[in-house]
């Protein structure tokens, strides 16, 4: 099966400054998407940004974008102007086509500082 | 109106007991899935199903049993429960194709004592 790593358990950043949470993913699949979801302390998972692997384009929504390395297998989310309401668990995710087994990373805490 | 719900939200309950999760989706999606997430956030994936085929069957304890009566419903039933099993448990659906994304219910929290 699919891994997808978070390398880093914890960040932090300034309010109204931009942060970049990583991820990795190890596959075989030449198409695949990926999610970005954030879990804020009421649990419930929040999609944030989706790209799929055949797309070149980054994909964009409003302060969070992509960084979508394909040959890396890297998939970097970029929140810029971040918000005391993006403090979070960010969860990276893998999911293949072919029988929607859908992995997630680790995590990364985000906090934001005021 | 609610995508994906689960009832329990929350369950409290002895080692030893028998306990099931429900798990509805008004989306009209193909596949659910049921994902344990643990006291360091780690979500990982238990079991999916297709249609009411289960289709991954991760390295779970026979203890757990999926059980889909049709596929807007996944049920997750628990024999014999340990300490161990205290967990936030999520079910989610997806549609199945493109890059449409997974759903997920609001968890109900495990609670063995």
């Amino acid at each position: 099966a699919q891994t997808v790593t978070q390398s880093q358990p914890e960040m932090s950043v300034q309010e109204a400054e931009t942060v970049t949470l990583s991820c990795t993913y190890d596959t075989s699949e030449s198409d695949y998407y990926l999610f970005w979801y954030k879990q804020p302390p009421s649990r419930q998972m929040i999609l944030v940004i989706r790209q799929e692997a055949y797309k070149q384009q980054n994909a964009t929504e409003n302060r969070f974008s992509v960084n979508f390395q394909k040959a890396a297998k890297s998939f970097s989310l970029k929140i810029s102007d971040s918000q005391l309401g993006d403090a979070a668990m960010y969860f990276c995710a893998y999911r293949s086509p072919f029988n929607n087994d859908m992995r997630f990373g680790a995590g990364t805490r985000l906090t934001v500082k005021p | 109106d609610t995508a994906v719900s689960q009832t329990p939200k929350y369950l409290v309950t002895q080692m030893g007991n028998d306990k099931s999760i429900k798990c509805e989706q008004n989306l009209g999606h193909d596949t659910m899935y049921w994902y344990k997430q643990d006291s360091k956030k780690f979500l990982k994936i238990m079991f999916s199903y297709n249609n009411k085929e289960l289709i991954i069957n991760e390295t779970v304890p026979n203890r757990f049993s999926p059980k889909s009566p049709d596929k807007a419903h996944l049920n997750l039933h628990i024999n014999s429960l340990e300490l161990g099993d205290s967990a936030v448990y999520f079910c989610a659906s997806s549609q199945g194709y493109g890059d449409t994304e997974a759903f997920f219910g609001q968890g109900t929290r495990l609670t063995v004592v």
